[in-house]
């Protein structure tokens, strides 16, 4: 079957604009999360929701990320006002709520704030 | 914040030998799993140990969990060029939800 799919794999924008991320998970699975991968690093915890609800999101780094799974399926990541530091790759997973672990993580979306 | 600290940060093998990476984590764990993650890809799920279990395999995978001593490791045998790439460990940090954390990783390569 399909994985998370993310996209536009790769984003470009200007400091200043406002972008959003598409994540598509496995169909059924309950749990959603978004990281944030510097170059180099390991993945960092942004959010997490389940179903709909936003169950944790205190990695978001400031009021300018906002995420959102309206309809408990599809979730979008979206970034206000972008600067540099913004610039990673922002990676999408998901899992089962009858295995609750492993997660299923999509290729990512990379930005570039310019 | 990362709760596991891979080490080595990066290892360099020939092609057939064993490649072993370490994982030492700060809080207590109701599990804790290890991911690869390819260059530009997302992270594959490897394998979960339980904090109950000591020892795990799966094919050319053996992975070890001492939770007194907080620490894990990761065995690859017999590497083969497809096994370079990152590898993760992750743990939930004793959470009762589904977040986990990751550490920095281990940059493997194999050399031909």
């Amino acid at each position: 079957g399909a994985g998370v799919s993310q996209s536009p794999r790769y984003k470009v924008a200007k400091r200043g604009q406002d972008v959003a991320l598409r994540c598509d998970p496995i169909s059924g699975h309950v749990s959603l999360f978004w990281y944030q991968q510097a170059l180099g690093q390991g993945p960092e915890f942004l959010t997490y929701f389940q179903n709909e609800a936003q169950l944790d999101k205190s990695g978001l780094p400031s009021d300018r990320f906002f995420a959102e799974r309206p309809e408990g399926s599809v979730s979008t990541l979206k970034i206000q006002r972008t600067q540099q530091e913004d610039s990673a790759v922002y990676l999408c997973a998901s899992s089962s709520p009858s295995t609750r672990q492993p997660q299923h993580f999509g290729d990512g979306t990379r930005l570039s704030i310019l | 914040s990362q709760q596991g600290e891979e080490d080595p940060q990066a290892l360099s093998i020939q092609e057939g030998e064993n490649a072993t990476m370490n994982c030492s984590y700060k809080t207590s764990i109701n599990n804790l799993q290890w991911y690869r993650q390819n260059s530009g890809r997302g992270l594959v799920h490897l394998i979960l140990i339980r904090s109950n279990e000591r020892e795990k395999h799966s094919g050319r995978l053996r992975v070890t969990l001492d939770t007194s001593k907080k620490s894990s490791s990761l065995l690859i045998t017999a590497s083969r060029a497809a096994d370079t790439a990152s590898y993760f460990c992750a743990t939930d940090a004793g959470n009762r939800d589904d977040k986990i954390i990751f550490g920095k990783g281990t940059r493997l390569h194999i050399l031909p």
